[in-house]
């Protein structure tokens, strides 16, 4: 059983167009993380949330931005996605206790024509 | 600084053979180190974990890695390779503060029949 769920699984915007991402969780875990994944690289961090607090990563542009109404849902929202915005966004969550690995899900493809 | 160092970027095996995945790193105290596998189109799944328990790790599909502290090597093998086992392999280790993923840049591992 799926226990971090992205919809949608592939979603095509256009430039400029606002966009939102969303993930939810089954583990009850504080933790839930946001990464940016291009063609043949690691994941990139954009930021987490630990329980509600909101950690942005220095260089996750102003551009992207993240809420988290409950402890089951975190959304990623792109104001004005760009071309270079083209990539799989990825969402993890992760126990409180030190040491746990993330949990990812299987990723939201986004295009951008 | 901590990091992590995938010695390959690309490994391609026969199936049956065996597999063998190289990861050093460099680290100023204990790390938690993992490994995840990330098929196309798919979020990233855990492998194994080593947590500072015992050395030699055993995880899903019959991969297993041991961590050796005078190498600062945590390889990941398997004896005998299938198909399925074709996909991105991470090498990924843990801040000191237990808040994020350092990434190696991963591993392709190609599976000839």
């Amino acid at each position: 059983d799926a226990m971090v769920i992205q919809n949608p699984r592939y979603q095509v915007t256009q430039f400029g167009k606002p966009v939102t991402l969303s993930c939810s969780q089954t583990l009850n875990h504080n933790v839930m993380y946001w990464y940016q994944q291009k063609s043949s690289q690691a994941p990139k961090l954009l930021f987490h949330y630990y329980d509600k607090d909101f950690n942005n990563e220095a260089d996750t542009p102003d551009n992207f931005q993240s809420r988290r109404p409950n402890t089951s849902f975190c959304f990623l929202d792109i104001r004005s996605p760009g071309l270079g915005d083209a990539a799989m966004y990825l969402c993890a969550t992760k126990g409180a206790r030190p040491k746990q690995p993330q949990h990812f899900g299987d990723g939201t493809r986004l295009s951008i024509l | 600084a901590q990091s992590v160092t995938q010695l390959d970027s690309h490994v391609s095996v026969s199936e049956g053979t065996p597999v063998l995945l190289r990861c050093n790193y460099s680290s100023s105290y204990s790390p938690s180190l993992f490994w995840y596998v990330q098929h196309p189109n798919k979020g990233l799944q855990l492998l194994l974990k080593y947590t500072s328990a015992a050395t030699l790790v055993k995880g899903i599909n019959g991969f297993e890695a041991e961590f050796k502290k005078s190498e600062t090597s945590f390889h990941l093998t398997k004896p005998s390779a299938h198909m399925s086992d074709a996909a991105e392999y991470f090498c990924v280790s843990l801040n000191q503060a237990g808040t994020a993923l350092i990434f190696g840049k991963g591993t392709t591992l190609s599976v000839s029949s």
